[in-house]
């Protein structure tokens, strides 16, 4: 079992719908969790952070943990077409600062 | 405000030639340096990470080396590159010191091809 599991997809949506891309994990010691969009041919960028459990949100995004069920996920409102990019999720902890990543969800938004 | 070069961003490159990829950091001091590929499909691979000027530790054995010869300087080569070597090639950093508190921040990449 890989540490972090992620679907590949492609996940494919209509312009406006709620867009929710998931991570599980294995290793209960994580504690910082990121989600990072990459567009393709360029460097992923960080777009939610979050320390422990709970929800976070930033505009259009909603960042959800629940370590009790090693669990992540992104909730992306009113998606548009410029959200399609390929969504990789990351975590690390137990005093280690290199995070896990999963191997990313390719989101494709049709206007 | 930080911001990291990566260079150059797309590269053709002959087997058995040699590489030289280059990242450097403005805006910040002590960086925590690293190197990854992506190869389609596979996801991000660690590859090479640094805390410091001359210290490399290197996640997976092979061809490359990377080198660290100023403190916002990361340097991956390869004396004779292998058509394994094709990827796309990140360099990243983040806050150094025990600064955990930031993710990383990726560069824009090298697109590396191997013929």
């Amino acid at each position: 079992q890989k540490e972090v599991e992620q679907d590949p997809g492609p996940l494919s949506v209509p312009e406006g719908a709620i867009v929710s891309l998931n991570c599980t994990y294995s290793n209960s010691a994580f504690q910082y969790f990121m989600w990072y969009r990459q567009y393709s041919r360029k460097g992923p960028e960080l777009l939610m952070y979050t320390y422990s459990s709970g929800n976070k949100e930033d505009g259009r995004f909603t960042a959800q943990v629940d370590k009790s069920s090693k669990y992540i996920s992104l909730f992306i409102r009113d998606s548009q077409p410029s959200d399609s990019a390929t969504y990789l999720c990351a975590m690390r902890g137990g005093g280690s600062y290199i995070p896990t990543f999963g191997r990313g969800t390719s989101l494709i938004v049709h206007p | 405000s930080q911001t990291i070069h990566q260079w150059p961003a797309t590269l053709v490159q002959p087997v058995g030639s040699p590489l030289s990829l280059e990242c450097t950091v403005e805006g910040t001091s002590n960086p925590n340096l690293y190197w990854y590929r992506q190869a389609a499909g596979r996801g991000l691979q660690l590859l090479f990470y640094s805390v410091g000027i001359g210290q490399i530790s290197s996640e997976v054995p092979q061809n490359l080396s990377a080198s660290r010869p100023q403190d916002r300087q990361f340097i991956l080569s390869s004396k004779k590159l292998l058509l394994s070597d094709s990827g796309f090639y990140l360099c990243a950093w983040s806050a150094g010191g025990g600064g955990q508190a930031q993710g990383y921040t990726f560069g824009s990449g090298t697109r590396l091809t191997v013929v």
